[in-house]
């Protein structure tokens, strides 16, 4: 697609639910990143997929969070057990890989986001 | 810890000013620094990024400069227009191995033009 699309665009539901975020990148990005955006805070990152290797999964906060690429495209990002604080808008980013060395300069493109209310 | 912290945290101004929005950070080894612009309900679009031997960068109306030796870095709004309100947010990347990025993000400078 032309852009980084994510959906729900607002996801409300109850404290103890299991939720799921969808995100579509650019065709042919090979990176995709997952990042949690606070009321006040700066992007937290969550989760990064790079091609077929192992995703960087450092910055979930915990084992209640998730996500899967498949066939390197699409992801969903799972959230089981859903607290108040997990409320915040997700947002997903895809980008080229270039350089193959230390910190290629990738532009990524960011999706609307998610946002997600648990009440 | 990397680290990445702008001033001022908001900014008002009128239509037609300038405005200059500030970046330090401490993130090692560096990479590149970029500047998102973020309208309200939307994801960060991306507005300059730059390289270590980069001083600065230009696009349009908004003019970037790094100092990597002081860590710093500004981002200048000219001729501001109503459409320029936004948060404007300051990530800077550490270079890893394979070619991704571990990126800091700022909490941004959230900035509003009036007439």
């Amino acid at each position: 697609g032309a852009g980084v699309s994510q959906s729900p665009s607002n996801k409300v539901t109850e404290k103890g639910k299991d939720v799921e975020l969808r995100c579509d990148p650019i065709s042919g990005h090979t990176a995709l990143y997952w990042y949690r955006q606070s009321l006040g805070q700066g992007l937290e990152f969550l989760i990064y997929f790079q091609g077929n290797s192992a995703p960087d999964k450092s910055g979930l906060p915990s084992d209640r969070f998730s996500a899967e690429r498949t066939g390197g495209s699409v992801s969903t990002l799972t959230i089981q057990r859903t607290q108040q604080e997990d409320s915040a808008v997700y947002l997903c980013a895809s980008s080229l890989v270039t350089g193959g060395t230390l910190g290629g300069a990738n532009v990524l493109t960011f999706g609307a986001g998610s946002r997600l209310t648990v009440l | 810890k990397n680290q990445v912290e702008q001033s001022p945290q908001s900014l008002i101004i009128l239509e037609g000013k300038n405005c200059t929005l500030q970046c330090n950070y401490t993130v090692s080894p560096f990479s590149n620094l970029r500047w998102y612009k973020q309208d309200t309900g939307r994801g960060p679009v991306s507005l300059t990024i730059m390289t270590f031997s980069e001083n600065t960068k230009s696009n349009g109306r908004y003019t970037a400069t790094l100092d990597a030796d002081t860590k710093q870095s500004s981002l200048h709004i000219t001729a501001s227009q109503l459409s320029d309100s936004a948060s404007y947010i300051c990530v800077v990347s550490a270079g890893i191995t394979g070619g991704g990025n571990k990126l800091t993000f700022g909490t941004g400078t959230q900035l509003k033009v009036e007439l």
